[in-house]
């Protein structure tokens, strides 16, 4: 059974860069079905997916969050890491990693979340 | 505001049927077969009910189904019971410009 865990810092101040890192436990990242995914969750509102990598390192992006965002992966280290830039308070949120199979929406698998205020 | 559009809140009483719906566009919806389903209790982390509009993960009880028409996916709930007090998430992939959307959730209530 696959586990994520998200980690980082729990805030940021406005204008830095946010950044989170996933470690993957129970299997490995560089299976080539899988897509490693962040989600976000703003609070008390619905989910809004930024993005997912292949271990192989081609990546995918929300739209409206392309000119901010980057996610990479470590496969020795079994971990794939969010970084996002210029933040402010609408950044505030849960950060979710999880694995979408097959890039099919099939996210079977998250990790906790973890939640990120953006404040000075 | 969410890309698909489901009803803030549905409810209904322990035994019975109910159907959520998640309306998209034929650009995302009416386009892909990729609609999936998410339960997610408080404070907890989304759990895939559905994927592939009809298809359901292993461990997930067959109370749950998925169904499209048009642009319009539903997640029926048969036999509701109290744990499915919960809120629920359909998404759909929109294209490789878009990717994947989120509809804004529906609070299900047990009454």
């Amino acid at each position: 059974q696959v586990q994520l865990q998200e980690s980082g810092p729990g805030l940021v101040k406005p204008s830095q860069t946010l950044s989170l890192t996933c470690t993957v436990s129970g299997g490995s990242i560089s299976s080539s079905n899988f897509y490693w995914t962040w989600i976000r969750q703003h609070p008390g509102k619905g989910l809004e997916w930024i993005g997912y990598i292949h271990y192989s390192g081609s990546t995918y992006y929300n739209p409206s969050l392309r000119s901010r965002v980057s996610i990479s992966v470590d496969t020795s280290k079994n971990q794939f890491s969010l970084k996002l830039s210029s933040v402010t308070a609408a950044d505030t949120a849960v950060y979710y990693c999880a694995r979408d199979s097959e890039a099919a929406g099939n996210v079977d698998s998250w990790g906790q979340g973890t939640l990120v205020t953006i404040s000075s | 505001q969410s890309a698909l559009t489901q009803p803030p809140s549905a409810s209904e009483s322990p035994g019975q049927s109910v159907t959520i719906s998640c309306t998209g566009t034929s650009s995302d919806v009416g386009a892909y077969n990729y609609v999936s389903w998410y339960q997610q209790h408080p404070g907890k982390a989304p759990k895939l009910l559905i994927y592939e509009v009809t298809k359901r993960p292993s461990g997930v009880p067959d109370r749950f189904s998925g169904s499209k028409s048009g642009n319009t996916a539903s997640l029926t709930v048969s036999g509701v019971l109290a744990e499915d007090e919960a809120d629920y998430y359909c998404s759909s992939y929109g294209g490789s410009s878009t990717f994947w959307v989120f509809g804004g959730g529906t609070k299900l209530t047990v009454l």
